[in-house]
């Protein structure tokens, strides 16, 4: 596709449960990264995809936070027994592997626990 | 731990008036950095970007930003504002040798027509 994309774009769960959320980059990009915003706190760094070598997952929160990217390219976020702090949006960026052409984002997906 | 600061909040300026967001890093070596901005309802956008060479950078829809290592500093600038800058923006930066940048909290920037 023209950009990344993200879906859903809203998710509204109850506390507890668990949620996928997915990410499509844009086709060729070898890198993929996943970020948190929440209001007032910036971007939160969770999660990068770097072609097929191993994620770093240095900045998922909690163990309850896992993602794979299937093939190179689609990319899943899993919350499990999702909390009310988990509330956010969910950010998906992809790059060509090289950091000179900065980073595409998509428009994210809003999570809220309720 | 590297980190990046962005020193305003919130800014709030009519249109026409002159714009600077500051942006500091605090990494001592080589350093990649760039602005990002997100306009109300839309996904981010990269602004600029300086890898290397000139330290004054120039971008989209009229900003520039310049890098003064001394300062460990990367200021956006706009000399006249428009009602359409409303946005959010993001410094970032991101150290020599790694693939995850650091993303600074963001200032709001409402301008008043």
């Amino acid at each position: 596709g023209a950009g990344v994309s993200q879906s859903p774009s809203n998710k509204v769960t109850e506390k507890g449960k668990d949620v996928e959320l997915r990410c499509d980059p844009i086709s060729g990009h070898t890198a993929l990264y996943w970020y948190r915003q929440s209001l007032g706190q910036g971007l939160e760094f969770l999660i990068y995809f770097q072609g097929n070598s191993a994620p770093d997952k240095s900045g998922l929160p909690s163990d309850r936070f896992s993602a794979e990217r299937t093939g190179g390219s689609v990319s899943t976020l899993t919350i499990q027994r999702t909390q009310q702090e988990d509330s956010a949006v969910y950010l998906c960026a992809s790059s060509p592997g090289q950091a000179f052409y900065g980073y595409t984002f998509g428009s994210g997906t809003r999570l809220t626990v309720v | 731990a590297q980190s990046v600061s962005q020193h305003n909040h919130h800014v709030i300026l009519s249109e026409a008036a002159s714009l600077e967001l500051g942006c500091n890093y605090s990494y001592g070596g080589t350093v990649n950095l760039f602005w990002y901005v997100q306009y109300p309802g839309q996904h981010l956008q990269l602004l600029l970007k300086y890898f290397s060479g000139d330290p004054l950078v120039k971008g989209i829809k009229g900003f520039e930003a310049e890098f003064i290592k001394s300062k460990f500093s990367f200021n956006l600038r706009k000399p006249s504002v428009q009602w359409s800058d409303t946005a959010e923006y993001f410094c970032a930066f991101l150290r020599g040798g790694s693939y995850i940048p650091t993303f600074g909290r963001g200032t709001s920037l409402i301008v008043h027509p």
